[in-house]
């Protein structure tokens, strides 16, 4: 079965600094790809997602991730991280029995 | 109204209840899913349907059931309730054909406590 993991459980940055987060897949074919956000006490919004064609997509929020089939990763960055950030980031992968990452929590430093 | 409707919204319940949770949606999507979600643990797969006569074990399908009633609705029960099953659930659409991406569009959760 397929399955995400995503290394880092919390990480910390400055307001304005960039972001990465990992996700590393595993899938037996070509996955489809999401990056999901949760803000404390909400639901799951989509950021961005992959699933064909050109292997940097953009997402909203200024958020891009970047597919690489060698690495079985799929990172969300972002060039410049604002206070409303902060949040839990969700990585997923599909299309069919859709699972995700345990997650990675953003806190944002002033 | 919203797109995916989970109720009920908050339950407390007690061990060894039966417990259902609802959901109901209005975008015409075939795929329906059922997660829970634990602080440190993400969104696990419970059950998940494709279409009404399709059902299948998610990851952590011990202690429940579902049922899809139609298109529109999949319910999730536990015949027993234990506090470990104490959780965020999330029911979810999507519609891998029309849509193409297979995105999940999210219910707003239900929050169920079991004493």
């Amino acid at each position: 079965a397929q399955s995400v993991t995503q290394p880092d459980i919390h990480i910390t940055v400055s307001e304005g600094a960039s972001l990465e987060l990992r996700c590393n897949y595993s899938y037996g074919a070509t996955p489809y790809l999401f990056w999901y956000v949760q803000s404390p006490g909400q639901g799951l919004q989509l950021l961005l997602k992959y699933f064909s064609g050109d292997t940097l997509v953009q997402g909203i929020k200024g958020f891009e991730a970047e597919f690489k089939r060698s690495q079985s990763s799929f990172n969300l960055r972002k060039p410049s991280v604002h206070w409303s950030d902060a949040a839990e980031y969700f990585c997923a992968v599909g299309p069919n029995d859709m699972r995700f990452g345990a997650g990675t929590r953003l806190t944002v430093k002033p | 109204d919203a797109d995916v409707t989970q109720t009920p919204r908050n339950r407390i319940t007690k061990t060894g209840k039966r417990i259902m949770l609802e959901c109901s949606q209005t975008k015409g999507h075939d795929r329906m899913y059922w997660y829970r979600q634990d602080p440190g643990l993400g969104l696990r797969l419970i059950y998940y349907s494709f279409d009404v006569k399709d059902i299948n074990k998610g990851e952590i399908s011990d202690g429940y059931s579902v049922s899809r009633q139609a298109q529109a609705k999949f319910s999730l029960s536990l015949e027993s309730a234990i506090p470990n099953q104490t959780a965020l659930y999330f029911c979810a659409t999507s519609d891998l054909m029309s849509s193409n991406t297979g995105e999940l569009f999210f219910g707003e959760g239900s929050r169920l406590t079991v004493l």
